[in-house]
């Protein structure tokens, strides 16, 4: 199993520029997530998914939009970059159902607004 | 709201001394906690939980943590540390009210020397 992979894993956007985040995972988790990693900072909530075509609000959902037309996929997206979306996003997923249980994480992809 | 504190930004210790990180939280109810450990340019990889039960719980590569309700900590420790430890080391508690959502300390970067 390859787990949760990330694309890309690194990308330079200019300010106004579009881009989507790819997260697969191939565990046949119910639950997705998108964080964003800052100095600091630890990691924040954008947005999660508890079930394909159903999306949610996490704590900093400003500015990002998310899809999960797949039960394997979840994406993250920028319509309009900002140099504050400069960042590292993690992608993350987990089984429901199950109170306590761990999140699998994807590597990264950083993320560089000029 | 559910939330965890780590209030050291690095922790450095020497090769084959005892190691802790702390980690305090605060819950209203029962907390779910955990821990993760980040190396470079990874994601972040789950080390061990508590749920209930014993308040001392054994995690992977030989770290543990102590539940302490008096004091709302969890404390990660491990006896004798390892130049490989290095890395940095994130608290996390589950939204008791919500549980798709986990609420991620700043993170504390453990530098282990020779």
């Amino acid at each position: 199993n390859a787990g949760v992979t990330q694309t890309p894993k690194f990308r330079v956007l200019k300010t106004g520029q579009s881009m989507t985040l790819l997260c697969a995972q191939d565990m046949n988790h119910e639950y997705m997530y998108w964080y964003r990693q800052d100095p600091g900072m630890g990691l924040r909530l954008i947005h999660y998914s508890v079930g394909e075509g159903t999306t949610a609000k996490g704590e900093v959902p400003d500015g990002y939009n998310v899809s999960r037309l797949k039960k394997q996929n979840f994406l993250l997206g920028l319509e309009s970059a900002a140099p504050s979306q400069t960042s590292v996003y993690f992608c993350a997923s987990s089984l429901a159902g199950v109170i306590a249980e761990t999140q699998y994480f994807g590597p990264g992809t950083r993320l560089l607004v000029l | 709201a559910q939330s965890v504190a780590q209030p050291e930004d690095q922790v450095n210790v020497a090769e084959g001394n005892p190691l802790t990180v702390k980690c305090t939280y605060s819950v209203s109810g029962n907390p779910y906690l955990f821990w993760y450990v980040q190396y470079p340019n990874r994601g972040l990889q789950f080390l061990l939980k508590y749920i209930t039960g014993d308040n001392l719980v054994k995690g992977s590569y030989g770290f543990e943590a102590e539940f302490n309700k008096s004091q709302t900590s969890f404390h990660l420790k491990k006896p004798s540390a390892l130049v490989s430890d290095s890395a940095l080391y994130f608290c996390a508690v589950r939204d008791l009210y919500n549980f798709n959502k986990f609420y991620f300390g700043s993170g504390t970067k453990l530098n282990v020397k020779p």
